[in-house]
């Protein structure tokens, strides 16, 4: 069975302040991918990457960054210098490989501040 | 095409009644998803559509829920005899084949 934590229920910062959103996950697959959303109070999902099992190179993108660390089972999300419209609930998801369909986490909400 | 749709964005019914949803996905995505949301929970999978066939059903799918996507366009979600315990946002997305999934801003059911 998958199953995906998000131990942070809720994280408050000010503005330009870093925060790390930590994952962690658990499956018996050895290739499968993970996922990180950002929910906004609209509601609507918006994705914001996806990683293979395989691949465990440091991603970033402007602002955002991810760290995959398999030995210790997790896909942690960090926004550097964070502006109040980053303030939303964070999901970090898994899929099996050759599976569409997926297991989320609980969710962060973060409130980025002025 | 500007992304997933789903109609309508509420929905207030009395329990015991019939309430249908519809989504319609990117135009070339083949695979299309339901999930439902309810509140300080992530998403839960209900079910998926690879054209119009419904490859995969979760458990949490009781007999009170069908989905349907005929001819492997729109999706429509019906819940008969509504239930307060089905109160919950119900969340379509759609993909082309394994590729990520773009969500749609859900549709927020309320059962009274």
């Amino acid at each position: 069975a998958q199953k995906v934590t998000q131990a942070q229920t809720e994280i408050s910062v000010v503005e330009k302040e870093d925060v790390t959103l930590d994952c962690v996950y658990e499956t018996r697959d050895t290739t499968y991918y993970l996922f990180w959303y950002k929910q906004p109070p609209s509601g609507e999902l918006v994705f914001l990457i996806r990683r293979n099992s395989f691949d465990e190179q440091n991603e970033i993108s402007g602002r955002y960054s991810w760290n995959f660390q398999k030995s210790t089972s997790s896909f942690n999300f960090t926004i550097t210098a964070s502006q109040v419209v980053d303030s939303a609930v964070y999901f970090c998801a898994l899929s099996e490989y050759g599976y569409s369909t997926l297991t989320f986490g609980k969710g962060t909400m973060l409130l980025v501040s002025p | 095409d500007t992304g997933v749709s789903q109609d309508p964005r509420h929905k207030i019914t009395k329990r015991g009644q019939n309430v249908t949803f519809r989504c319609d996905p990117i135009s070339e995505h083949n695979r299309l998803y339901w999930y439902r949301q309810t509140l300080g929970q992530g998403p839960e999978f209900l079910t998926y559509f690879q054209n119009e066939a419904q490859l995969e059903k979760s458990r949490l799918l009781s007999d009170r829920f069908s989905a349907e996507r005929p001819k492997g366009s729109f999706s429509t979600l019906e819940i008969q005899r509504t239930e307060q315990g089905d109160s919950a946002m119900y969340l379509c997305a759609s993909s082309l084949d394994e590729t990520e999934a773009f969500f749609g801003q859900g549709t927020r059911l309320t059962v009274v």
